[in-house]
């Protein structure tokens, strides 16, 4: 049973389309993170979201949003999709803010 | 602002060899990670500090508060160590992440 599921694994679209990245706990964990690894290999987060509130890092683009239907889920949805933005996003969940994180697999995006 | 530094950044060592990694902090924080991210991609939760020491195996992460330092220590290091390995404080910023841009590892047979 994976721990952190992500869909899709792969990604590929073109520029200005919409697009959406899921992604599933089933560890009962509160918290949940999405993060961008670029080109050169960093981390960065870009949300996280604990029992309804939603911390978002001030870098990241307003055409990203994260939507938590229930508190084993939180999807990426990206509007308007730029080159910048192929890199590999992971998710990620903890029992809360200072617990260990336990990361999904990835999803390459790749935008053309 | 806190900025979090690793050394080395990168580090390639013989298959048995005792490895340390470092990772220096600016800011009071109230937590450190240390993650291994596989050729493969895979991200994998090491350690979490506070305090103190941890021990996982032949893995060992300490952290000194007051220096604002910490090391990832790898005893009789083994091929399948060769990662990156990211040092990531939790403390200040909009969330308190902060990451450590890496340690290139390969450990040769």
């Amino acid at each position: 049973d994976t721990a952190v599921s992500q869909t899709p694994k792969y990604l590929v679209t073109q520029m200005g389309n919409d697009k959406s990245i899921k992604c599933e706990q089933n560890l009962g964990h509160d918290t949940m993170y999405w993060y961008k690894q670029d080109s050169k290999k960093f981390l960065k987060i870009m949300f996280s979201y604990n029992n309804k509130e939603l911390i978002i890092n001030e870098t990241v683009p307003n055409r990203f949003s994260p939507k938590s239907p229930d508190k084993a889920h939180l999807n990426l949805h990206i509007n308007s999709l730029e080159l910048g933005d192929s890199a590999v996003y992971f998710c990620a969940s903890s029992r809360g803010r200072n617990y260990e994180q336990y990361f999904g697999p990835g999803t390459r995006l790749t935008v053309t | 602002k806190n900025e979090v530094e690793q050394s080395p950044q990168n580090l390639t060592a013989q298959e048995g060899e005792f490895i340390t990694i470092n990772c220096s902090y600016s800011v009071g924080i109230s937590a450190l990670h240390w993650l291994q991210q596989h050729p493969g991609g895979g991200i994998v939760s090491l350690f979490m500090l506070s305090s103190g020491k941890k021990k996982h195996g032949r893995l060992i992460a300490t952290i000194n508060i007051q220096e604002k330092h910490s090391s990832l220590h790898i005893t009789a290091s083994h091929p399948r160590d060769s990662a990156v390995y990211i040092c990531v404080t939790r403390g200040g910023g909009a969330d308190g992440l902060t990451f450590g841009k890496g340690t290139h590892l390969i450990i040769q047979p």
